[in-house]
């Protein structure tokens, strides 16, 4: 049964430092996001992929996050410097790239705690 | 832009009621519509999808029907169960395959 993981599960860190998040999508598939889900703002995409390429980060505060696909195994979501507002679950998708129909596959999330 | 519209939350009823969520979306192409549910603690899944007009998507009791005419997707159950206590979001696909979701709705079964 084949599944997105991320690791770490859980995260806490303090402010300023630099946080990394990691996800192996399921193999085969070529389009990889990222969200980030709060009590406050719901379900963000904050950014995703084809075949490895960014396509849209606009979701994304540019100066601090930083989202790459260094093969297609894997895709990490930094932030550096972290700060208490980004204290959330960011939850990784990915699907089979068949345009207008996905189904996106989610994995169980990183809760993060910026203290 | 494409959007979605779900019913506020939380719904509550008791074990083997029955259940409406309602969801309506605007696109200005033809979407495939779906609906996810989150468990506690949980990613996401899948519940049921419908990738064009009168399309009727169903699994594990739940259906939904693609109305064009209404431009809607209401997620329906005959009869609920404690264990379907969850979030669920409705969502419509744009053509470049992101995913537009509602806000969810909180359902909570009591027995």
């Amino acid at each position: 049964d084949a599944r997105v993981t991320q690791t770490p599960r859980d995260k806490v860190t303090e402010m300023g430092q630099e946080v990394t998040m990691r996800c192996q999508p399921i193999l085969g598939h070529n389009t990889v996001f990222w969200y980030r889900q709060t009590m406050m703002q719901g379900l963000e995409l904050l950014a995703y992929f084809r075949n490895r390429a960014p396509l849209d980060d606009s979701g994304m505060p540019k100066d601090r996050f930083s989202a790459e696909m260094p093969d297609a195994t894997l895709a990490t979501l930094k932030i550096q410097p972290s700060e208490p507002r980004d204290s959330a679950v960011y939850f990784c998708a990915s699907g089979p790239g068949t345009q207008g129909v996905d189904t996106q596959y989610f994995g169980p999330g990183t809760r993060l705690t910026v203290l | 832009g494409d959007s979605v519209t779900q019913m506020e939350g939380p719904v509550t009823l008791s074990e083997e009621a029955f259940l409406t969520i309602n969801c309506t979306y605007t696109a200005t192409g033809y979407p495939s519509l779906f609906w996810y549910v989150q468990y506690p603690g949980e990613g996401l899944q899948l519940l049921l999808k419908a990738t064009k007009a009168d399309d009727k998507g169903s699994n594990k009791g739940f259906e939904a029907t693609y109305r064009k005419e209404t431009t809607s997707f209401h997620l329906e159950k005959g009869s609920v169960q404690v264990s379907d206590s969850a979030v669920y979001f409705c969502a419509l696909s744009d053509p470049t395959d992101k995913l537009i979701f509602g806000t969810g709705t909180r359902l909570q079964v009591f027995p």
